[in-house]
């Protein structure tokens, strides 16, 4: 059974960092590209960011360029987010997801994990 | 301001059928890029409903059905139930981004 789970969100301060963190098991996560998508508390779904299987291409919201890095750990099976210069505007749920099949860009997010909520505010 | 634009809501009578329009540009949908779409009931994570424009992943019943045209998408849903109460996004791909539309609750009367 495919599971993914994040961790790392809390309340941190305007101008701060948060690492999150999504363990993964039950597929071989090397293979597969990987995602961050948010949520804003009562808004929508925002993609964040997406990383290939080796690292090699890696994309973001123009939203967070420039703050955030994406990376992986094959080794571990984990996914990360590292979000610097946080804002307000940057609270929300934060969803790791993945592909069923693949590690191409244009796949759909077939598995999700629970979700970790991040708060910027003073 | 989404990319892809959905109506806010969308209300039907349990056994009816509804439809929600995911509406893009010649710089997404109309450019050929697959739409899927996902499911949010509350408090959970979304779900995966669509994947590649009209295809239904293993579990998901046949009364959810997609399609696509020109520079829009819709999702049907057939025979309406109470457990279809949701939120619903669509989502594509404009040049390098993945995008998703504003979303559309569902309420079953």
């Amino acid at each position: 059974e495919v599971q993914l789970v994040e961790s790392g969100g809390g309340l941190v301060k305007p101008g701060g960092s948060l690492r999150l963190s999504c363990a993964a098991s039950g597929f071989t996560f090397s293979s597969y590209s990987m995602n961050w998508v948010r949520q804003a508390p009562g808004k929508g779904l925002e993609w964040v960011s997406s990383i290939s299987s080796s690292s090699s291409y890696i994309y973001y919201a123009d939203s967070v360029k420039g703050r955030f890095t994406i990376s992986r750990d094959n080794a571990k099976n984990s996914l990360y987010l590292q979000m610097n210069s946080l804002r307000a505007e940057d609270t929300a749920v934060y969803y790791c997801a993945s592909p069923r099949r693949g590690s191409g860009y244009y796949l759909p997010f077939d598995y999700w994990g629970q979700g970790t909520l991040v708060t910027v505010s003073s | 301001q989404s990319v892809l634009t959905q109506p806010p809501s969308v209300s039907g009578a349990p056994g009816q059928r509804v439809t929600i329009s995911c509406t893009g540009s010649s710089s997404n949908i109309g450019a050929g890029y697959d739409v899927h779409w996902y499911q949010q009931l509350p408090g959970t994570a979304p779900k995966l409903l669509i994947y590649g424009n009209s295809n239904r992943p293993s579990g998901v019943p046949d009364r959810f059905s997609g399609s696509k045209s020109g520079t829009s998408a819709s999702l049907a849903i057939t025979g309406l139930q109470a457990e279809d109460e949701a939120d619903y996004y669509c989502q594509s791909y404009d040049s390098s981004l993945k995008v998703f539309g504003g979303g559309t609750k569902l309420t079953v009367l």
